[in-house]
């Protein structure tokens, strides 16, 4: 089926540096990549989303690019705070058997003070 | 607005019994309403997508009458676990799209049901 692969699990990184989030897709005809932020036992929240017709989208600290070429997309975090502290879905929309959001795996991210 | 709500937030239950979980989308109409389950550090798992009046898809794996989906409305759907049992403790969210913007997910709070 599907699939959407999500690296690394577990990112930690000191206050104020930089946090990248890789993923790949597996369906070609996926155009539009959300990435959400859950907290413990929260809802998801979307904080930025690309669709397939652009490269690069940016809001304030956080950026996110997109290889439809390479099936590739990633989330830039600078300046990270500790409440940028949380996990990080990446996901893909599918068309394939109907319109369905495919998840990563999510990345735990601690940003230390 | 866009606000999708779930009720209960928890449930405690003895396993056997069964459990029903409500979606409500509170100030839109959703033609269509997602279940998704999350154990502990995992991802979110689609379980079925659901169109209002239609029957219910379901991923592969899903049991669907183990995992009963009622969608009878375009502001509520319901999702029912039937003889619940402590493999099926999780956290179940539903979400919820508007017609023509199959993009846009709106979640709900999440369900946590624990089965002893």
């Amino acid at each position: 089926g599907e699939n959407v692969e999500q690296h690394p699990s577990t990112l930690s990184v000191q206050e104020g540096d930089s946090a990248v989030i890789k993923c790949t897709y597996s369906d070609s005809a996926s155009n539009y990549f959300p990435w959400y932020k859950q907290e413990l036992g929260k809802r998801p929240q979307l904080i930025i989303d690309i669709r397939s017709n652009v490269g690069e989208k940016k809001d304030q600290r956080i950026a996110v690019t997109l290889n439809k070429t390479a099936k590739h997309f990633s989330l830039h975090i600078t300046e990270t705070q500790p409440e940028d502290s949380a996990v990080y879905f990446c996901a893909a929309l599918s068309h394939t058997g109907g319109f369905k959001t495919i998840f990563g795996a999510g990345t735990r991210l601690f940003v230390k003070a | 607005g866009a606000v999708v709500s779930q009720h209960p937030s928890w449930v405690i239950c003895k396993s056997g019994t069964s459990v029903k979980i409500e979606c409500r989308s509170l100030d839109f109409q959703a033609t269509t309403m997602f279940w998704y389950r999350q154990f502990p550090k995992q991802s979110l798992m689609l379980m079925a997508t659901s169109n209002e009046g239609s029957k219910a898809t379901y991923e592969q794996g899903v049991e669907k009458d183990k995992f009963l989906i009622n969608h009878a409305s375009l502001t509520l759907s319901t999702l029912t676990v039937t003889s619940a049992h402590p493999e099926d403790s999780s956290f179940y969210i539903c979400s919820a799209t508007l017609a023509g913007h199959q993009e846009t997910q709106y979640f709900g709070p999440g369900t946590r049901l624990l089965v002893l």
